[in-house]
């Protein structure tokens, strides 16, 4: 059974940049012709798709947080990590990582998701 | 891009069928069929309900489905139950290759 786990700080100062990990088991992240994604919700608040990443490394993004967003893959660890620029109180949510199989548009597996508080 | 319009709230009795819309446009909703569903608990992770417009995955009853038409996706829910109660939200592919999400819609069952 395929297992997601996000981790990284719970807090994180204005401007700074937040760095999260998934890390998948039961499963290799690099299997073909899947992707690799980023979800968060503000407390309260409905989803946002915040950008995905193919197995083969090809990148995708929310166009409202491409210039602060990068998602990469590290095949040796078996994790997904997101790393969020120079961050707001606006960036205060629960992130989630997921799995979508290509040509198909479920995210069929789904972390549990981590509380990122934006604060100083 | 925009997200996706969804009704705020829906309601209905035990038993009853309720229909939750996801509009969008034509270079998101009615130019693909990859338009998934999720149902989201409190505290909880969303689950996956309806991909590929239509498509139930293993394990989902049979009471959901969906359906689209032109630039706006459906999501059913019939026999209504307790249980279904919670917040649904919309997905779409976009010409840009990206994702939008609908505001979301919360559930009541009376």
């Amino acid at each position: 059974q395929l297992q997601l786990q996000e981790s990284g700080p719970g807090l994180v100062k204005p401007s700074e940049t937040l760095s999260l990990t998934c890390t998948v088991s039961g499963g290799s992240i690099s299997a073909s012709s899947y992707y690799w994604g980023w979800i968060r919700q503000p407390p309260g608040k409905g989803l946002e798709w915040i950008g995905n990443i193919y197995y083969s490394g090809s990148t995708y993004y929310n166009p409202s947080l491409r210039s602060r967003v990068t998602i990469s893959l590290d095949t040796s660890k078996n994790q997904l990590s997101l790393k969020l620029s120079s961050v707001t109180a606006a960036d205060t949510a629960v992130y989630y990582c997921a799995r979508r199989r290509a040509s198909s548009s479920g995210l069929d597996y789904w972390g549990q998701g981590t509380l990122v508080t934006v604060s100083s | 891009q925009s997200a996706l319009t969804q009704p705020a709230s829906v309601s209905g009795s035990p038993g009853q069928s309720i229909t939750i819309s996801c509009t969008g446009t034509s270079s998101d909703v009615g130019g693909y069929n990859y338009v998934s569903w999720y149902q989201q608990h409190p505290g909880k992770a969303p689950k996956l309900m309806i991909y590929d417009v239509s498509n139930r995955p293993s394990g989902v009853s049979n009471r959901f489905s969906g359906s689209k038409s032109d630039n706006t996706a459906s999501l059913t829910i019939s026999g209504l139950q307790a249980e279904d109660e919670g917040d649904y939200y919309c997905i779409s592919y976009t010409s840009s290759s990206t994702w939008v999400f609908g505001g979301g819609t919360k559930l009541t069952v009376l």
